[in-house]
């Protein structure tokens, strides 16, 4: 399908890491992209990972990208009550453009 | 170090009213993309323009919705006779130019229609 899929909610305890999932949908996506939401801001581009790498990381995130599965996810570590927010994953299809589609969020609680 | 600027960023409409909503790209882009964000959803794309010219609306409804990026000036995206399903997050994005460029995100426009 068209659709990128992530999982709607996660709740983590403060210290504790998150993991947040995404499937995206196409093969020859050349970019996958991490952006960030907090209530009534816009987004803000968190990391990305070209399509040829496998991992990478950045401070407290690490981006893992499972080609064959087409799944990536997004690991934070010792995660703050700052990081609360929506998370989005996005890929880029390569339409000529930079045609970039996004999951549907998810939204990540943490409690203190 | 100004970023994408839209405005405004709260807009109320009755049913039936235009709405224009307006969008700055950074400093030098040329490229803008509209989204749009229902609520509790993500984020699905609209329209993409270069100066002056559309190059991919396969987003945008049929009716009642345009967009332009004028020579001069900011990026408009017009919808008329506006209906409670519009009410919406509407985010611009903005980036130089090429198929690899990061978007640049605006804070985005919350219409409400009444």
């Amino acid at each position: 399908g068209e659709d990128v899929e992530q999982s709607l909610f996660l709740s983590v305890r403060e210290g504790d890491s998150s993991v947040i999932n995404c499937t995206y949908t196409d093969s020859s996506s050349t970019y996958l992209y991490w952006y960030k939401q907090e209530p009534g801001a816009g987004l803000q581009l968190l990391t990305y990972i070209f399509s040829n790498m496998d991992m990478k990381q950045d401070q407290r995130l690490t981006v893992l990208l499972n080609k064959k599965d087409k799944h990536l996810s997004l690991r934070i570590a010792d995660t703050q009550t700052g990081d609360s927010a929506i998370y989005f994953c996005a890929e880029v299809r390569p339409r000529g453009y930079q045609k970039v589609t996004f999951g549907t969020g998810t939204k990540l609680q943490v409690i203190p | 170090n100004a970023g994408v600027m839209q405005n405004p960023r709260h807009l109320v409409r009755r049913r039936g009213q235009e709405a224009r909503l307006r969008c700055s790209p950074v400093k030098g882009h040329s490229h803008v993309y509209w989204y749009r964000q229902l609520p509790e959803e993500g984020l699905k794309f609209m329209v993409y323009l270069q100066k002056e010219n559309i190059i991919d609306e396969s987003g945008m409804p049929k009716e009642r919705f345009s967009a332009e990026f004028p020579k001069e000036g900011p990026s408009i995206l017009r919808i008329q006779q506006v209906v409670r399903g519009d009410s919406a997050a509407y985010f611009c994005a903005s980036s130089p130019a090429g198929a690899n460029e990061k978007l640049f995100f605006g804070s985005g426009t919350q219409l409400s229609v009444l």
